[in-house]
């Protein structure tokens, strides 16, 4: 059975210093992974999705990685603001099926 | 466009009562997924659609929950004789395809369900 972990559960940082946000998966025989941000009281905002044959995926500030062999993809976030304060989510799709694995979330505060 | 909308926003029940949770998906979308999401964890999968079949309801916690998408839009998710340990907020999501590699889930602002 697939096992989705994110580390840490919490991080907090000043304005303008960069994040890292650590995912690993137990099962690498997947389809793709997704980065998801949850604000509170809201759902989930796709961010990146890395299909398995890619190594890594940028939009903006965000750049996600993706090692399949390892099981690990990181999530990168340049230059953090306080608007980047929320919950941030990776889910992996596994080659059968539709469902997404969903790890437990990095809850992030960005403080000013 | 408009995004996928889920209603009500917030539910309170009794013990023992059923309910009713409704998803609009974004027009159009072939696949519609249910998903439970407990208090600080990640969402954990209910059940998928593809159009009006459901092909996968692996996740479903108990025979209580069941899951209907009778035309392949709507769907409705039902909870019959809710138990505190029901208490979460169902998330649903709906994407364009059947699964592409490429295929994106967009979520809905989810259900909160209390059971008291």
């Amino acid at each position: 059975k697939q096992e989705v972990t994110q580390i840490p559960a919490a991080l907090s940082v000043p304005e303008g210093e960069n994040l890292v946000l650590n995912c690993s998966f137990t099962d690498s025989a997947i389809y793709n992974l997704q980065w998801f941000r949850q604000d509170p009281g809201k759902g989930l905002t796709s961010l990146l999705l890395i299909q398995s044959s890619q190594r890594e995926q940028t939009s903006g500030r965000l750049n996600a990685s993706l090692d399949k062999s390892s099981g690990r993809s990181t999530l990168y976030i340049a230059a953090s603001q306080p608007g980047d304060s929320a919950t941030y989510l990776c889910a992996v799709r596994e080659a059968a099926g539709n469902k997404l694995t969903f790890g437990g979330g990095t809850r992030v505060l960005v403080k000013p | 466009g408009a995004g996928v909308s889920q209603s009500p926003r917030y539910k309170v029940a009794k013990r023992g009562q059923d309910v009713a949770l409704r998803c609009d998906p974004i027009s159009g979308h072939v696949s519609l997924f249910w998903y439970q999401q407990a208090l600080g964890q990640g969402p954990e999968f209910l059940t998928y659609f593809q159009n009006e079949a459901q092909l996968d309801k692996s996740g479903l916690p108990s025979d209580r929950f069941f899951a209907e998408r009778p035309e392949g839009s709507v769907s409705t998710l039902k909870i019959q004789r809710t138990q505190q340990e029901d208490s979460a907020v169902y998330l649903c999501a709906s994407s364009p395809g059947q699964g592409g590699s490429t295929d994106t889930q967009y979520f809905g602002p989810g259900t909160r369900l209390t059971v008291l």
